[in-house]
């Protein structure tokens, strides 16, 4: 089945404690990206990449890092949590045209405490 | 930057009526593409019915339909017969044409569906 796998879920943690969230797809996707949704404000670009070792800051990329090692992963990394990252994370992927449709994970819920 | 306004933070209809949320976006692109994304309490992203900007032909899924007005920027989705399992939160969004570029989201519609 074609799917974005993200794990975990649900994240509850610390100020300051190093935490990755993981991302996979298995449809060859060359396009993915990290949003994040906040009420109010909608689904807003951390990162985004369009091939392996490519990656580019999106709308607020602050206080993320991401990596693309091999085309199917994209992990997010928050070296240093604050709360104002609490929020529900979304990975992305898609083909490179722009009419393709973005697949997306069942999104992350964090809780930075 | 493309932006998408999405004036309509909350909407209610009842069962079997219809619906249109509204969307406006601003962009200096003349080709692109318009999405319209449901997310229910699951939390799941689900693509709801894509436009074409050069397309001029108003894009159809079953019950649901766009009305796309180009020189105005404008792009509403009209819910048909609405049925209890369309209440969610629902997005507008934007992308460019060409090589893959972010989804540009609106802030989002939450759709009540009353008995």
């Amino acid at each position: 089945e074609a799917q974005v796998t993200q794990n975990p879920r649900y994240l509850i943690t610390v100020t300051g404690k190093k935490l990755t969230v993981t991302c996979s797809q298995n449809m060859n996707h060359e396009y993915m990206s990290w949003y994040r949704q906040d009420p109010g404000l909608g689904l807003r670009q951390i990162y985004y990449s369009m091939n392996v070792e490519v990656t580019d800051k999106g709308d607020v990329p602050e206080g993320y890092k991401v990596s693309r090692k091999e085309k199917r992963n994209f992990p997010l990394i928050l070296e240093s949590p604050s709360p104002n990252q609490t929020s529900l994370y979304f990975c992305a992927s898609s083909f490179l045209t722009g009419v393709e449709k973005l697949f997306f994970g069942s999104g992350t819920q964090l809780s930075v405490l | 930057a493309q932006t998408v306004t999405q004036s309509q933070p909350e909407m209610s209809v009842q069962e079997a009526e219809t619906v249109t949320l509204s969307c406006t976006y601003d962009t200096s692109e003349s080709d692109y593409y318009l999405f319209w994304y449901k997310q229910p309490p699951s939390r799941q992203m689900i693509l709801v019915i894509r436009q074409e900007a050069y397309k001029q032909q108003n894009a159809t899924e079953n019950r649901f339909s766009v009305n796309f007005q180009k020189a105005a920027k404008s792009f509403s989705l009209k819910i048909s017969d609405s049925q209890l399992g369309d209440a969610a939160m629902y997005f507008c969004a934007y992308r460019s044409a060409g090589t893959a570029s972010k989804l540009t989201f609106g802030t989002g519609t939450r759709l009540q569906v009353t008995l």
